[in-house]
């Protein structure tokens, strides 16, 4: 069974950090990319990073780009997304998702639970 | 502002069908093959229905179907059934400098 775990999620104020992971299982993690989608409350869903398969090539949201930074560990089955500078608009589930973009044939197969992430000024 | 338009809101009435539009450009839907379509029930992670245009993954009723036409993907949903309510998404790769595109978003409900 396909499995996606979310965690590092929390509350930060304006300026502040965290790091995300995800924890997988049930795949060959290390033949994928990966990729993180976030939801802010109410809204639909955005696109924030997408990563390949040996983590040396990385994509970015413009939303995002030079904030938030994404990688992976295949020794650990797991996926990070580092959050820096964050801003209230960042405030959102984040969902750790398998493919995205032009990996996965171009969808995101599986998801995770999310994490939610709230800055609060 | 979302990159591909979707129309926020569409209904049916049980056992009837649908369909959602999904609307983009030349830089994304009209250009690849990498449109895909997910499901979101309330609380809930998405679900993918439909990857590469037209194709269900294991397990997804074939109910669901898709299609496009030049800048427009469209979902079909037939035989509408009461666990069909849920938001549905299009997202569509955007090339190496945008990558992906997600539509806003509809909401279907089921009356």
């Amino acid at each position: 069974e396909v499995q996606l775990v979310e965690s590092g999620g929390g509350l930060v104020q304006p300026g502040g950090s965290l790091r995300l992971s995800c924890a997988v299982s049930g795949f060959a993690f290390s033949s994928y990319g990966m990729s993180w989608v976030r939801q802010a409350p109410g809204k639909g869903l955005e696109w924030v990073s997408s990563i390949s398969d040996s983590g040396d090539r990385t994509y970015y949201a413009d939303s995002v780009k030079g904030r938030l930074t994404i990688s992976r560990d295949n020794s650990k089955n797991t996926l990070y997304l580092q959050m820096n500078g964050l801003r209230v608009e960042d405030t959102a589930v984040y969902y750790c998702a398998q493919g995205g973009g032009i990996y996965g044939s171009g969808s995101f197969q599986h998801w995770g639970q999310g994490t939610l992430v709230t800055v609060y000024s | 502002h979302s990159a591909l338009t979707q129309p926020a809101s569409v209904s049916g009435s049980l056992g009837q069908s649908i369909t959602i539009s999904c609307t983009g450009t030349s830089s994304d839907v009209g250009s690849y093959i990498l449109v895909s379509w997910y499901q979101q029930h309330p609380g809930k992670a998405p679900k993918l229905i439909i990857y590469e245009g037209n194709k269900r993954p294991s397990g997804v009723s074939n109910r669901f179907s898709a299609s496009k036409s030049a800048n427009t993907a469209s979902l079909t949903i037939s035989g509408l059934q009461a666990e069909d309510e849920a938001d549905y998404y299009c997202c569509s790769y955007a090339g190496t400098r945008t990558f992906v595109v997600f539509g806003g978003g509809t909401n279907l409900a089921v009356l």
